[in-house]
């Protein structure tokens, strides 16, 4: 079966670092996508990954390892309109969207 | 990005009612447009995949006869909810996107069934 694994919950600090885990098993790839929730409101898009590595825009990174099945999306200096969902999506051979359950990021100060 | 617009944002009706939602791609044609539904805490779930002047395809346990979606146009595409019940209260949302690209999202809409 098709599967995205992501943690449902992390904290982090007002200015620091923090790193989301997502790491997927479908049939087929054709990239993968991370989304920002904010409660109520509808998904909006964040990054898009096909090939192995980096990409960086501004505060947010996303990095794919296609081999490992892996990627991570990296927020720096945290701000409190960071919190949010963050949801992983992956496209299969298919080009359909494989959605995680997301992870809740909650921002202390 | 692209902009979608999904309208209404927030719809009340009675039990036994219809309502439609609307799904617009204001810059760009969307050659396949998808309808979701999410409840709250819960992940986003694909209702249904429709591609411009085809029948729509939907996800297993989706009632296409509740569910009645129409993508008329390249720029349009419409979802009914039929006869709706409280527990079809969810919020509803659409997306888009031309060849292989990223969806753009709608707002969502937000449904109460009374």
């Amino acid at each position: 079966g098709q599967n995205i694994d992501q943690p449902t919950e992390m904290t982090a600090t007002e200015g620091a670092i923090v790193q989301i885990n997502c790491t997927y098993q479908t049939s087929g790839f054709n990239g993968l996508f991370w989304y920002q929730q904010h409660a109520g409101e509808a998904p909006t898009f964040l990054s898009y990954n096909v090939l192995d590595g980096l990409e960086e825009k501004g505060r947010f990174s996303s990095f794919l390892s296609r081999s490992k099945g892996y990627s991570y999306l990296l927020l720096k200096e945290l701000q409190m309109k960071d919190s949010a969902s963050y949801l992983c999506a992956v496209m299969d051979s298919n080009y359909q969207l494989i959605w995680g359950a997301g992870t809740k990021l909650i921002i202390k100060p | 990005g692209a902009v979608v617009s999904q309208h209404p944002s927030r719809v009340i009706c009675k039990s036994g009612t219809s309502v439609k939602i609307e799904c617009r791609s204001l810059d760009f044609q969307a050659t396949t447009m998808f309808w979701y539904r999410q409840f709250p805490k819960q992940s986003l779930m694909l209702m249904a995949t429709s591609n411009e002047g085809s029948k729509a395809t939907y996800e297993q346990g989706v009632e296409k006869d509740k569910f009645l979606i129409n993508h008329a146009s390249l720029t349009l595409s419409t979802l009914t909810v039929t006869s709706a019940h409280p527990e079809d209260s969810s919020f509803y949302i659409c997306s888009a996107r031309t060849g292989d690209t990223e969806a753009f999202f709608g707002q969502g809409t937000r449904l109460t069934v009374v």
